[in-house]
């Protein structure tokens, strides 16, 4: 239901945008991201939706933002910071079960 | 401030089973539904069921089907999970999260801190 590259990376500073593409029959499902830093547990983000509009969790820097195109879901984190180095997973609903993306880790260079 | 507590850590024999606990607090628990996840270590994130603290129904991932049962103690604020004939394929952390969904699975917008499970002779 939810794919996403397996790696991304930018220079310290830079900005990256990590893509989760969903299955054509959830085109106007809205998904939601989540950042797992190394030896931690995930913590939410973000809600991206599928009118292209997003609302962040309490607490998440203005450098982190969500877009949407068709059937692609985008995190964009702007102004990379080190502790940005982490995995983030994508993560929806389809047919009554709860589905979360192959997960994408950034590097920060 | 959305607040999920989960049990310790456990150490089981293969089939045993283990339950899981999960103490929500800061939001009225039955206006939400409670997902599981499971994380084996160095993978991904892996969905295993949900329930609605509003009306108990419960959805299960396939691979977990006939051997999970999650349950919400609305009185307790509590969800739980239970996983019975566990093997070693089961050692792993398991995560609870708000769910959005009360009729059927939807988003997550919190998770508790992690429960580490490891199965072992």
């Amino acid at each position: 239901v939810l794919t996403q590259s397996p790696s991304a990376s930018a220079a310290l500073g830079a900005s990256v945008t990590i893509t989760c593409t969903v299955n054509s029959v959830y085109e106007t499902y809205a998904i939601s991201w989540h950042q797992q830093q190394p030896e931690k547990g995930p913590r939410y983000l973000m809600t991206v939706n599928s009118n292209d509009t997003y609302m962040k969790a309490d607490g998440i820097p203005d450098r982190f933002s969500g877009s949407s195109s068709g059937t692609e879901r985008h995190l964009t984190i702007s102004s990379l910071q080190s502790e940005d180095e982490a995995d983030y997973y994508c993560q929806t609903w389809g047919t009554g079960i709860g589905v979360f993306g192959g997960g994408t880790k950034v590097t920060v260079l | 401030q959305v607040h999920l507590v989960q049990s310790g850590a456990e150490v089981k024999k293969p089939g045993a089973s283990v339950q899981v606990s999960c103490k929500a607090s800061g939001y009225t628990f039955a206006n939400y539904g409670v997902s599981w996840v499971r994380q084996a270590p160095g993978q991904g994130l892996e969905w295993m069921g949900w329930v609605s603290a509003y009306s108990g129904f419960t959805s299960y991932a396939e691979n977990f089907r006939g051997r999970i049962t999650v349950t919400a103690d609305t009185s307790a604020a509590t969800a739980y999970m239970e996983l019975r004939g566990l093997t070693s394929a089961d050692t792993a952390v398991f995560f609870c999260a708000r769910d959005l969904g009360i009729f059927a699975p939807d988003n997550i917008d919190s998770w508790g801190q992690g429960t580490l499970v490891t199965v072992s002779s």
